[in-house]
């Protein structure tokens, strides 16, 4: 079978950084995505790690370890608009779909 | 990236009617996805429709309750069959492009009374 655990919500301060983690386990892994969604819209794509490593995208970086199944998303100077949810997915090779985690509610305060 | 487009955007039915949501590509792709997002929760994947053939279930999901037509590559339905307000949802279409990205529909929000 498989799992997907990430923080059900988090709260952050605007200009901080915060790093929202993710575990899995399951078969066939072949990459972990993460997408942001804002309350009543679609999620829209931040990245994809298939690698071991950090990829960085601007202000937003994700870290992925296959051994481990963990991988966590890090967004620094945070601004007020990246209030939303954060999914993190793996992608199952095989069936070449997306198995989605819960969804980690991110509020940045002033 | 693909532009996708979901209609209608949003309804409100009656238990026991149905309900077909469209969604339309602006590009030919393989693999197209059904997902569904009760209020508050992630997104669950409800089945992978496959053109040529019949969709594909995930646990759980049946093709009575939710039949899905995919005539081409760039176009799929999907019905909610005899509904009932525990159907009550957002029904988002997704399509995956050859890196494995997969990009979202803006969703059709369904309520059912």
């Amino acid at each position: 079978g498989q799992n997907i655990d990430q923080p059900t919500e988090m709260t952050a301060t605007e200009g901080a950084i915060v790093q929202i983690n993710c575990t899995y386990q399951t078969s066939g892994f072949n990459g972990l995505f993460w997408y942001q969604q804002h309350a009543g819209e679609a999620p829209t794509f931040l990245s994809y790690n298939v690698l071991d490593g950090l990829e960085e995208k601007g202000r937003f970086s994700s870290f992925l370890s296959r051994s481990k199944g963990y991988s966590y998303l890090l967004l620094k100077e945070l601004q007020m608009k990246d209030s939303a949810s954060y999914l993190c997915a793996v992608f199952r090779a095989g069936a070449n779909n997306l198995f989605f985690g819960t969804g980690t509610r991110l509020t940045v305060i002033p | 990236s693909a532009v996708i487009s979901q209609k209608p955007s949003r309804d409100i039915c009656q238990r026991g009617t149905s309900l077909t949501i469209q969604c339309q590509v602006d590009s030919q792709v393989t693999m197209m996805f059904w997902y569904r997002q009760q209020p508050g929760q992630s997104l669950t994947l409800i089945a992978t429709a496959n053109q040529g053939s019949e969709a594909t279930y995930e646990s759980g999901f049946v093709i009575d309750k939710f039949p899905i037509s995919r005539p081409n590559l760039t176009f799929s339905t999907l019905t909610v069959s005899n509904m009932s307000p525990e159907d009550s949802s957002i029904y988002l279409c997704s399509v995956a492009s050859s890196y494995n990205e997969q990009f979202f529909g803006p969703g059709t929000r369904l309520t059912v009374l």
